[in-house]
């Protein structure tokens, strides 16, 4: 069956310009999260849906960073005013339920490139 | 304050050989612990998952073991294979008990 989609695969914009990157999860799939990775470093959470439930916007780094999950399926993080600072892989993963228990099955990822 | 510390050096080995990452972690109290693999331009892959009551997990080649007295797992990975080499990403339950946190994982290259 199919994956974790995201799109696009890569995002070059300039600073300042707002940006949208796009996640499809699996099929049936509760639970949502977007991740940031910098070259060579560790997944760092950004924000978590599950259900119908208010996400977990505790890992936004800042006021800029927004997402949203319509129909309980497609998934949209909007970073506003991109500074190079925000250049990084963001990934999206998806879970059949919430919790340590589930696996994460995660999309390729968005390479967003901001000069 | 909560961490998760996997070496951030890369771990080289020859083949043939068995490779053992280490993840420690502070301040957490999982009941679940979860092994990754990604690859470079690629999302992180699901492995293996271990329960707070499990000493050890095994899967072909790999083993994972979980510590929790000592808050560690060991992840090894027998007759290891260039075809392994890779970063491998401990993910543990959050205290709250409805995520995963990732550590900063380990690079494994394993040399022909």
């Amino acid at each position: 069956g199919a994956g974790v989609s995201q799109s696009p695969s890569n995002k070059v914009t300039e600073k300042g310009k707002d940006v949208e990157l796009r996640c499809d999860p699996i099929s049936g799939h509760t639970a949502l999260y977007w991740y940031r990775q910098s070259l060579g470093q560790g997944l760092e959470f950004l924000i978590y849906f599950q259900g119908n439930s208010a996400p977990d916007k505790s890992g936004l780094p800042s006021d800029r960073f927004s997402a949203e999950r319509t129909g309980g399926s497609v998934s949209t993080l909007t970073i506003q005013r991109t500074q190079q600072e925000d250049s990084a892989v963001y990934l999206c993963a998806s879970s059949a339920l919430a919790g340590g228990a589930d696996t994460q099955y995660f999309g390729p990822g968005t390479r967003l490139t901001v000069l | 304050s909560q961490k998760i510390e996997q070496n951030s050096e890369a771990l080289n080995i020859q083949e043939g050989k068995t490779a053992t990452l280490t993840c420690n972690y502070t301040n957490y109290s999982p009941a679940y612990l979860q092994w990754y693999r990604q690859d470079p331009g690629r999302g992180p892959v699901f492995l293996l998952l271990i329960r707070e009551n499990e000493k050890e997990k095994r899967k072909e080649r790999l083993k994972v073991t979980f510590d929790t007295t000592l808050k560690q797992s060991l992840f090894h990975i027998t007759a290891s294979q260039p075809a392994d080499s890779a970063t491998y990403l401990c993910a543990l339950e959050n205290n709250a008990g409805n995520m995963l946190t990732f550590g900063g994982g380990t690079r494994l290259m394993v040399k022909p």
